[in-house]
């Protein structure tokens, strides 16, 4: 258990619809990141908050936002759907925010779009 | 997007082998991660590397940092059943983000 929690685990809903996964990153972390994983496919990075800033972006969609709170959970926000966003979609949290941290990972939410 | 060449890409070995997988970038690279998935979990971290030369060993895991900093390997000694799974290797730069290497499917014959 890496300590770094998401939910849901699993999300199914149709085209054009939005949804929100969330994410509580281990306690003490104050980065959190996303990425994007197709089947078979590698980690795609999405983005990066430190501490409820936006750090680094990477190859995320328009139609994909992502915000930190107060408390250091994050949430990302799919909207617009299409099949091809079906993927596993992972969390992982940080202690900082810059070079040499060790980047610790969430089980993932798992969303099918049909 | 951006990534690593890891290979091999695949492999299959009988239990008590030991392995070997490597990633390469162009860039150079202030760290390097090793990671282990299961099929629908998420990766874990196995070993950390910050300094260019550093051998770091985790039980039969054994990581290098490349001394160009443009490379990294993982060998797995002896390797049981249970070592199945997808490995990957993540660098970083400048930046702060990490690039992950493409995966190595590890599938181990009892």
């Amino acid at each position: 258990d890496s300590g770094v929690t998401q939910t849901p685990k699993h999300l199914i809903t149709a085209t054009g619809q939005r949804v929100t996964l969330r994410c509580s990153p281990r306690s003490g972390d104050l980065s959190v990141y996303w990425y994007q994983q197709s089947l078979d496919q590698g980690l795609q990075f999405l983005i990066q908050y430190y501490n409820g800033e936006e750090r680094a972006k990477g190859n995320i969609l328009e139609r994909f936002s992502a915000q930190q709170f107060p408390d250091l959970h994050s949430e990302l926000n799919l909207s617009s759907l299409e099949l091809g966003d079906s993927a596993l979609y992972f969390c992982a949290s940080s202690v900082g925010g810059g070079n040499k941290d060790t980047q610790y990972f969430g089980p993932g939410t798992r969303l099918t779009v049909l | 997007g951006q990534q690593l060449n890891q290979s091999p890409q695949s492999m299959f070995i009988q239990e008590g082998e030991d392995v070997s997988m490597n990633c390469t970038s162009s860039s150079i690279f202030n760290t390097w991660l090793w990671y282990k998935q299961d099929p629908g979990e998420g990766p874990v971290l196995l070993i950390a590397l910050y300094k260019a030369g550093e051998l770091t060993s985790n039980g039969r895991l054994t990581a290098q940092f490349g001394i160009t900093r443009k490379d990294s390997f993982l060998n797995i000694s002896a390797s049981i059943p249970s070592d199945v799974g997808i490995y990957f290797c993540a660098g970083q730069g400048g930046t702060y983000k990490y690039i992950f290497g493409t995966g190595t499917r590890l599938k181990v014959l009892a």
